[in-house]
């Protein structure tokens, strides 16, 4: 079975400075990897998602997050942070093959931006 | 496009009660996904659809929690009776295929409290 950890519960932060959200995962086969954003009383929307191929991988609102397959990592990282920014932020895994439109979410990352 | 739409957004019930979340999914997307998020951590599957077949309902608690998918397109989650722990937001999302790597959309959820 597949499971994620997100290390930081909250990550308070300033703005304009860089922010670093830690995700690991666990899985015996190929996985896919995803990093989903929820502000206040929405949705997850999409920020950005690995499939194959370059392990670094650039999403919008200026995220991106660099896969790591030997440390099973998938962090996600913004060298400049908005107020905008201030959500919560899920890691989620997903398997390759039959069984593999799973999606396993992490416990998730408060981000605060503080002026 | 419109996208993923639930009603109601919030709904304040006693236990014991019935209540039903309906879900409209992207126009064409034939995969359907129930999500249960309880505060501070990730969503979490309850039932998928390919169409209108339920093809993993193993995390729904069948005594109490039904779903149906009528046609193949809208959906409706059924809580009868509900039970104080059942105060969660629940999120229903679809997608255009059934495999890992396809981008699963959220839509904005239900909000349950239950008194």
């Amino acid at each position: 079975a597949q499971s994620v950890t997100q290390l930081d519960s909250q990550v308070p932060v300033f703005e304009e400075a860089p922010v670093e959200l830690r995700c690991n995962y666990s899985s015996s086969v190929s996985v896919y990897l995803f990093w989903y954003v929820q502000y206040p009383n929405q949705g997850l929307q999409l920020l950005l998602k690995y499939l194959s191929g370059s392990t670094l991988v650039k999403g919008i609102n200026g995220f991106e997050a660099e896969f790591n397959k030997s440390q099973t990592s998938f962090h996600l990282r913004k060298p400049s942070v908005h107020i905008s920014d201030t959500a919560e932020y899920f890691c989620a895994v997903s398997e390759s093959g039959a069984a593999g439109n799973k999606l396993t979410f992490g416990g998730g990352t408060r981000v605060l931006v503080k002026p | 496009e419109a996208g993923v739409v639930q009603s109601p957004r919030y709904k304040i019930i006693e236990k014991k009660q019935p209540v039903a979340f309906w879900c409209n999914p992207i126009s064409g997307h034939n995969t359907l996904y129930w999500y249960l998020q309880n505060l501070g951590q990730g969503p979490e599957l309850l039932i998928r659809y390919e169409n209108e077949e339920a093809v993993d309902d193993s995390q729904l608690p069948k005594d109490r929690f039904s779903a149906e998918r009528l046609k193949g397109v809208d959906s409706t989650l059924k809580i009868q009776p509900a039970e104080l722990g059942d105060s969660a937001v629940y999120l229903c999302a679809s997608s255009l295929g059934g495999t890992g790597r396809n981008e699963q959309f959220f839509g904005p959820g239900t909000r349950l409290t239950v008194l």
